[in-house]
């Protein structure tokens, strides 16, 4: 168990719509990021949050948005959803105490279906 | 700039092969390097990590040693199980997270 918790697991919706993925970062770790997975593009970066405040941005559509809030979860929106949205959306949090030595911490990820 | 490539796959090996998973790395200053493992229907998790030149990671019979003269960091374990059968991913950390496109292991009994 790494401490990161995504819910929900499974989401299911129809294009044009919109849905909240949420993730509670281990105790204590203050940075929290948001990877895509798909099939065929491997694990995409999309944003980082440190502390409430956005730290780093990847290859984020502008259709999603994210979140860090005072209690540090963090929340991602997507919104005008295509099939092609479809994939595992994983949060990771990571204790900034060692730097570049400190690992990510992945969640079970959120599988999101487009239909 | 900063990326990592790791052989592709998919790799099929039988119980008790050796297994060599390369990586490379291009980095602008002095990263810490990790691999990860994804089991099916899971995150990725640490297998192991180094953190400067020389250093050997290792975990779970899993080794990798951090090559700087040869910017590698490739994965090795002396005899596979089946329950090995996974995605392997390698990291570098500088700044910022960089991860390979995986590479996926079978292994059959």
């Amino acid at each position: 168990d790494s401490g990161v918790t995504q819910t929900p697991k499974h989401l299911i919706t129809a294009t044009g719509q919109r849905v909240t993925l949420r993730c509670s970062p281990r105790s204590g770790d203050l940075s929290v990021y948001w990877y895509q997975q798909s099939l065929d593009q491997g694990l995409q970066f999309l944003i980082q949050y440190y502390n409430g405040e956005e730290r780093a941005k990847g290859n984020i559509l502008e259709r999603f948005s994210a979140q860090q809030f005072p209690d540090l979860h963090s929340e991602l929106n997507l919104s005008s959803l295509e099939l092609g949205d479809s994939a595992l959306y994983f949060c990771a949090s990571r204790g900034e105490g060692g730097g570049d030595n400190s690992p990510l911490h992945f969640g079970n990820g959120t599988r999101l279906t487009v239909t | 700039g900063n990326s990592v490539t790791q052989m592709e796959g998919p790799v099929t090996l039988s119980e008790e092969a050796f297994l060599t998973i390369n990586c490379t790395y291009t980095a602008t200053g002095y990263p810490s390097l990790f691999w990860y493992v994804q089991y099916p229907g899971e995150g990725l998790q640490l297998l192991l990590k180094a953190t400067k030149a020389d250093d050997k990671g290792s975990n779970k019979g899993f080794e990798a040693t951090y090559r700087k003269e040869t910017t590698s960091f490739h994965l090795e374990k002396g005899s596979v199980q089946v329950s090995d059968s996974a995605v392997y991913f390698c990291a570098l950390s500088y700044n910022q997270f960089y991860f390979g496109t995986g590479t996926s292991l079978t292994v059959i009994p």
